[in-house]
């Protein structure tokens, strides 16, 4: 049972476009919503996150629009760049004994074309 | 910077051997993981410790073991390897408690054959 549903599962862009990855989730318990980038041959690493007591958050050319009630959240890549094109992870996170416990998407494999 | 290190980039090994895989950290965290990534399977976490010598298991640690015998080091072991154990290996810290943001290292391409 996935619990953070993640699509598209790839994504191609032209450079300049946007990208848009999305995630949907069931539990109300997550309380924080990370995304994270990951480069051929190398290991994820933190993008962006947004707590869900906010609608939006910008970061550059990269946004997370959260919606709350629907239970979805995406990522908007602005004038993508080839140097953009990389696995995308959105994941969800919640309060597990004293610790956290962070729930992952499939990923999205994003290319950018030049 | 935070860095988490992998001992090996590439691993080659046949079945039934024992594997082990290493990661330091060199930020003092509390918390390491052992992820494993596979193509249309995203990250699926193995085990994960909290404190030295102590472990927890994940959603997929059937067939692996861990070792935390010093906080900044945490093993991943593979007792007798199997065809179906060819993966990239990601270990992960954090300082633990409420922190969000976990560290990754570069990983491990252990193909078994």
């Amino acid at each position: 049972q996935q619990q953070v549903k993640q699509s598209p599962q790839s994504l191609i862009v032209q450079k300049g476009g946007i990208s848009i990855i999305n995630c949907a989730y069931e539990n109300t318990a997550f309380d924080y919503f990370p995304w994270y980038q990951q480069f051929p041959g190398k290991g994820p690493a933190l993008l962006i996150a947004i707590r869900p007591d906010v609608s939006e958050k910008k970061e550059g050319r990269f946004t997370i629009s959260f919606n709350k009630s629907a239970k979805q959240f995406s990522l908007h890549i602005m004038d993508s760049q080839p140097g953009d094109s990389a696995t995308y992870f959105c994941a969800a996170s919640r309060r597990a004994g004293n610790n956290r416990k962070l729930i992952w998407g499939l990923g999205t494999s994003l290319a950018v074309n030049p | 910077d935070v860095k988490v290190t992998q001992s090996s980039r590439y691993l080659v090994k046949r079945t039934g051997e024992k594997v082990f895989l290493e990661c330091v950290q060199d930020m003092d965290h509390e918390n390491m993981f052992w992820y494993r990534q596979d193509p249309g399977l995203g990250l699926r976490l193995i085990y994960f410790s909290y404190d030295v010598k102590m472990k927890e298991k994940g959603d997929i640690p059937e067939g692996y073991s861990v070792s935390r015998e010093k906080k900044e080091r945490f093993s991943l072991i593979l007792e007798s390897a199997s065809t179906n154990q060819t993966s990239m290996y990601l270990c992960a810290s954090n300082t633990g408690g409420s922190s969000y943001e976990q560290y990754f290292g570069p990983g491990t391409r252990l193909t078994v054959t």
